[in-house]
């Protein structure tokens, strides 16, 4: 069966202009995070979906980045005007819990951004 | 605040136990997690454990959990090459849904 899967999976930029990276979610899956890892860093939260809800933004680390969920399924992750601290691998997971129950997160392998 | 901490790298010989040490803030965490993840893949689950339990056993891996302490750990027995990688812990806070907090990963090398 298909996995969690996110395209590009590598990006190179240029310093202020702007990138869109997609995931593609397990079929089925109600939730849906968007995660940045550095290197030398953890796991870095931006942004949570859950089925029809508000996403939980809290993790955005600016304006210049915003997320899109469409029709429950397919999300976007836009950074606009990058920056050179943007480079980063960003994750996607999706879960098919509601809000009980363990939380089992499927990662996709994730797109490498470099900001030149 | 959230926050998960855990011990950069851990470096073990073949057929030794490892063990992973976590620490986390928020006390309303009702499931905790290890994930693993190996060199350019994404992160897998290994095994979770509910907030009102205290040990965990999953074959090799065993995990413990001081609530009182806010201390998780993970155990792998008998530890081999292939468990080379980088282990998340995380915990997840009920915020109407499951936002879930991930540790900088402890990177895991086995020697032979």
């Amino acid at each position: 069966g298909a996995g969690v899967s996110q395209s590009p999976s590598n990006k190179v930029t240029e310093k202020g202009k702007d990138v869109e990276l997609r995931c593609d979610p397990i079929s089925g899956h109600t939730a849906l995070y968007w995660y940045r890892q550095s290197l030398g860093q953890g796991l870095e939260f931006l942004i949570y979906f859950q089925g029809n809800s508000a996403p939980d933004k809290s993790g955005l680390p600016s304006d210049r980045f915003s997320a899109e969920r469409t029709g429950g399924s397919v999300s976007t992750l836009t950074i606009q005007r990058t920056q050179q601290e943007d480079s980063a691998v960003y994750l996607c997971a999706s879960s098919p819990r509601g809000t009980s129950g363990p939380n089992e997160q499927f990662f996709g392998p994730g797109t490498r951004l470099t900001v030149l | 605040g959230e926050d998960v901490e855990q011990s950069l790298f851990l470096s073990v010989r073949e057929g030794d136990s490892s063990v992973i040490n976590c620490t986390y803030t928020d006390s309303s965490s009702t499931y905790l997690y290890w994930y693993k993840q190996e060199p350019g893949a994404g992160l897998q689950l290994l095994t979770y454990i509910f907030s009102n339990m205290d040990m965990k056993q999953d074959q090799r891996l065993t995990v413990l959990l001081n609530k009182k302490d806010k201390h998780l750990s993970l155990r792998i027995a008998d530890t081999q090459t292939g468990d080379s990688a980088i282990y998340f812990c995380a915990e997840s806070i009920h915020t109407g849904g499951f936002k879930t907090i991930f540790g900088a990963g402890t990177r895991l090398f086995v020697k032979a």
